[in-house]
């Protein structure tokens, strides 16, 4: 079973409007962190957020939050006020705890266009 | 601070050759892992190491192999090479490697074989 699913093929989103990119995790796992990435043109993968399994708040960072449902094992990014930057592949990722499972693993991907 | 870097940034090789990668990780870091992005089968972990043991290891054949050094430097080694081999390598670092610590990646080394 996959334990990161992202099943949006390619989002597009108009200049200054909000976005959300859908993310769905398997594991038996209680203590287990949630890692959102983007990936440019160009490559290098950036860190964006992050939401610990314990953590009883949404993080957020900047114009970054991630709507996390536990119980649903979602983590959706929503991205506010999307800027013409914002245009690239992002990744959703899990790390676990437990012995080998304690790797950084990642969904497909979806691509994300900001129409002007 | 400076960030993650890898080196070379590409790289052309042909079958049967080998081909060493390398990576430092950000100041104060001293987990590294490297992982393989191809269009395909996406990104897949290869290995990760901390205080210059391999403390975990993906689904990647013996030619995949790595180390990493004192300064928590990680070089990463392919040897007979094979057209499959072709992707983007990323290193990422990050404090200790736990599931509370984002890691941090380099541009990568794109590695192309003829």
């Amino acid at each position: 079973a996959q334990k990161i699913t992202q099943t949006q093929p390619g989002m597009f989103v108009q200049e200054k409007e909000a976005v959300t990119l859908d993310c769905t995790y398997d594991t038996s796992d209680q203590s287990y962190g949630l890692f959102w990435y983007k990936q440019p043109s160009s490559g290098e993968m950036i860190f964006l957020i992050y939401q610990g399994s314990y953590d009883e708040q949404n993080a957020t960072e900047g114009r970054y939050s991630l709507n996390f449902q536990k119980a649903r094992k979602s983590a959706n990014l929503v991205i506010s006020a999307s800027q013409l930057g914002d245009s690239a592949m992002y990744f959703c990722a899990m790390r676990e705890s437990r012995g080998a499972n304690s790797k950084l693993t990642f969904g497909k991907g979806i691509t994300l266009s900001v129409r002007p | 601070k400076a960030g993650v870097t890898q080196t070379p940034r590409y790289l052309i090789k042909t079958r049967g050759q080998q081909v060493t990668l390398s990576c430092s990780p950000i100041s104060g870091h001293r987990s590294v892992s490297w992982y393989q992005q191809t269009p395909g089968q996406g990104l897949q972990f290869l290995f990760e190491y901390f205080s210059e043991t391999q403390r975990n290891k993906g689904n990647f054949p013996g030619r995949f192999s790595g180390r990493q050094f004192s300064n928590s430097r990680s070089e990463m080694n392919v040897s007979t090479l094979e057209l499959g081999d072709s992707a983007l390598y990323l290193c990422a670092s990050s404090l200790a490697g736990g599931v509370t610590q984002p890691q941090h990646f380099g541009d990568g080394t794109r590695l192309s074989i003829l």
